[in-house]
């Protein structure tokens, strides 16, 4: 794999369920976001990681939880997904935290919560 | 607060020149980034300025005036593959990406 992947590319919930959003990139990069998109609205940014084992809270971060094990995997927990978390989610990285990058981001997670 | 405004949707003709603006309020400035998102996939990268002043690459150039708040990405000789979500994004003190909502652009023949 080159860059960033996610999965699953889209995903349909009932209310109350547990979800686990995956994200995987394999360009060594030590920060990675976690943002959500709806129509109308920017990107927000729901957590971050600046580095393997630390993560950090963003705009949104209610409702959802993150964890950063290793540089590579960057995984979303939705503990009881409701229908205000119908969005799509994006995953995104850079090489350093606290610097100039361009934002890499992978294809996109279309979650739709019943 | 931080506060990213740029027009909803525009409607530009094949061939033509499009100007999409951006006015920015953030705590902090590190600089602006411009995004190109296509209906149904990620954002990708277009261009960034920190400096006063035009950045031209291509087709597209992008401008940015800090004492105003303002930026604008210029598009030339428009194809309809230009048919997109333009995204303007400021990094703010704490190097956070605030984003704009996005401006939808029409190309038509």
């Amino acid at each position: 794999i080159a860059g960033i992947t996610q999965a699953p590319t889209s995903q349909i919930l009932a209310a109350g369920r547990r979800m686990t959003l995956r994200c995987t990139q394999d360009m060594r990069h030590n920060a990675m976001y976690w943002y959500r998109q709806d129509l109308g609205l920017g990107l927000r940014l729901i957590h971050y990681s600046n580095t393997a084992g630390t993560t950090g809270k963003g705009e949104v971060p209610d409702g959802y939880s993150v964890s950063r094990a290793n540089t590579d995997d960057f995984p979303l927990t939705l503990a009881s997904a409701v229908p205000s978390q119908t969005s799509v989610y994006f995953c995104a990285s850079i090489p350093n935290p606290g610097t100039v990058n361009e934002q890499f981001f992978g294809p996109g997670t279309r979650l739709t919560v019943l | 607060g931080q506060n990213i405004d740029q027009p909803t949707e525009m409607t530009a003709t094949e061939g033509a020149i499009v100007q999409i603006n951006c006015t920015y309020q953030t705590s902090g400035f590190n600089g602006l980034f411009w995004y190109q998102q296509h209906a149904g996939e990620a954002p990708t990268f277009l261009s960034y300025n920190v400096l006063d002043g035009l950045e031209e690459k291509g087709r597209f150039s992008s401008f940015l005036s800090r004492s105003k708040g303002y930026s604008y990405l210029l598009l030339k000789e428009l194809q309809m593959k230009d048919s997109a979500s333009y995204l303007c994004a400021v990094l703010d003190s704490n190097y956070q990406l605030i984003w704009g909502a996005g401006t939808k652009l029409i190309i038509k023949p």
